[in-house]
């Protein structure tokens, strides 16, 4: 399976410390994407990076991927308690259809006030 | 827009009953596709479709059947359910490039099997 891992599973900081959330996997990719879920929610997608490319930014968050190791990292800074949930890096292979995103199983952060 | 609308919330059937999950969205997606989530799994792809007319499997597969007869929407047949299928369901649309893109996703579907 193409599936992303996630580590840590579990994240606990306070509020403003930065959290750091990694991703590896295990074959050649077009993309790397992270999403949020709130408990009992849908997912949210935050950011989406292609192979090509090695850092991204949105707001608070940075995502950088390194394809030689076949792994990314999400930076969330100056965490607020409402950034707890659980995050997810889906993974897009490269020359398949173009049905197919993997998921990993989640890492879930608990930002305390 | 109402972005990507599941129902029902939350259902509870016999084993061997059968059901449809509905997955509507009103954004003119091309592509369309259904997970589950199961505890300490992740979310793991059951069908997809890049287009009104045309679906095809994923990881998981087995036990469910779809369609794709409009652009708006993706119904999730369970043809016999089992205590296996119980799980979160989400639905996922995205405008095009399936997987290549963003992905907007349904609320979710609780199913439990007895």
């Amino acid at each position: 399976s193409q599936q992303g891992e996630e580590d840590p599973q579990a994240l606990s900081i306070q509020e403003g410390e930065n959290a750091t959330m990694n991703c590896s996997y295990k074959t050649s990719i077009n993309n790397l994407q992270w999403y949020r879920q709130n408990s009992g929610r849908g997912l949210v997608h935050l950011i989406l990076i292609r192979s090509n490319e090695r850092e991204k930014h949105s707001g608070r968050l940075r995502v950088t991927l390194d394809t030689s190791k076949k792994s990314s990292s999400l930076l969330i800074t100056a965490s607020r308690a409402a950034d707890t949930a659980s995050y997810f890096c889906a993974t897009a292979d490269r020359g398949s259809t173009l049905g197919r995103l993997y998921f990993g199983r989640g890492t879930q952060l608990t930002v305390w006030p | 827009n109402a972005g990507v609308t599941q129902t029902p919330k939350f259902q509870v059937l016999k084993t061997g009953q059968s059901m449809t999950l509905q997955c509507a969205q009103d954004m003119n997606h091309e592509y369309m596709s259904w997970y589950r989530q199961d505890p300490g799994m992740g979310l793991r792809l059951i069908h997809y479709s890049v287009g009104a007319g045309i679906t095809d499997q994923g990881e998981v597969p087995n036990g469910y059947n779809v369609s794709r007869s409009t652009t708006e929407d993706f119904p999730l047949r369970l043809l016999s359910a089992a205590p296996s299928q119980t799980s979160v369901y989400f639905c996922a649309s995205s405008p095009d490039r399936g997987a290549y893109n963003e992905q907007f996703f349904g609320p979710g579907t609780r199913l439990t099997v007895l």
